[in-house]
């Protein structure tokens, strides 16, 4: 079956680069995709990398996918204290569902 | 656009007593999910709907819960009778029609439901 794994946690100072990991299992995934869920709210797209892409930068955003190993990360630059929040990895699992990890929490201090 | 709405946005009840829960999606999606989120198991999918079908309710836990879609603009989750373990966050997501193109879901802001 399908899983995505996630680091749980993931502490940084405020202007330091985040870099949040994920593994996922299902190769013949289309799209994977980052949300963020800030405290109280819903899960929100951040972004997402179509599978025959290497990398996706999006202003701070950097995806970089590694499809031989599974392997996506999103990569936050000049991280600030708004960007603590809890950020789900997603791979799509055909018939329009997505598969989320248990999302990795991102604390960043000032 | 309003996004996804769903209400009520926190529910209190006592254990026995039944729970309905509302989600109108994005106007044009024809994609409708439930999720349930824990500390302990995360973001579990509960049941999706196409097209007001449900397809997939293998994630509902038990004969307790419920959902029906009557129309493209509302559906609802019932929990009958509820227990103590039910409380949680229950989120609803919807998605447009994907050919070729991504399946990303918009997330209403959640209920958070409290069991006695």
């Amino acid at each position: 079956g399908e899983d995505v794994e996630q680091s749980l946690f993931l502490s940084v100072r405020e202007g330091d680069s985040s870099v949040i990991n994920c593994t996922y299992t299902d190769s013949s995934s289309t799209y994977l995709y980052w949300y963020k869920q800030e405290p109280g709210a819903g899960l929100q797209l951040l972004t997402y990398i179509f599978s025959n892409m290497d990398m996706k930068q999006d202003q701070r955003l950097t995806v970089l996918l590694n499809k031989k190993d599974k392997h996506l990360s999103l990569r936050i630059a000049d991280t600030q204290t708004g960007d603590s929040a809890i950020y789900f990895c997603a791979e799509d699992s055909g018939y329009s569902t997505l598969t989320f990890g248990k999302g990795t929490m991102l604390l960043v201090s000032p | 656009d309003a996004g996804v709405i769903q209400s009520p946005r926190h529910e209190v009840t006592e254990m026995g007593q039944e729970v309905t829960l509302r989600c109108k999606p994005i106007s044009g999606h024809n994609s409708l999910f439930w999720y349930r989120q824990t500390m302990m198991r995360g973001l579990e999918l509960l049941i999706y709907f196409n097209n007001n079908v449900p397809i997939d309710d293998s994630g509902m836990p038990e004969d307790r819960f419920s959902a029906k879609m009557p129309n493209a603009s509302f559906s609802t989750l019932k929990i009958q009778p509820s227990e103590p373990r039910d409380s949680a966050v229950y989120f609803c997501a919807s998605s447009a029609p994907s050919s070729g193109s991504t399946d990303t879901q918009y997330f209403g802001p959640g209920t958070r439901l409290t069991v006695l």
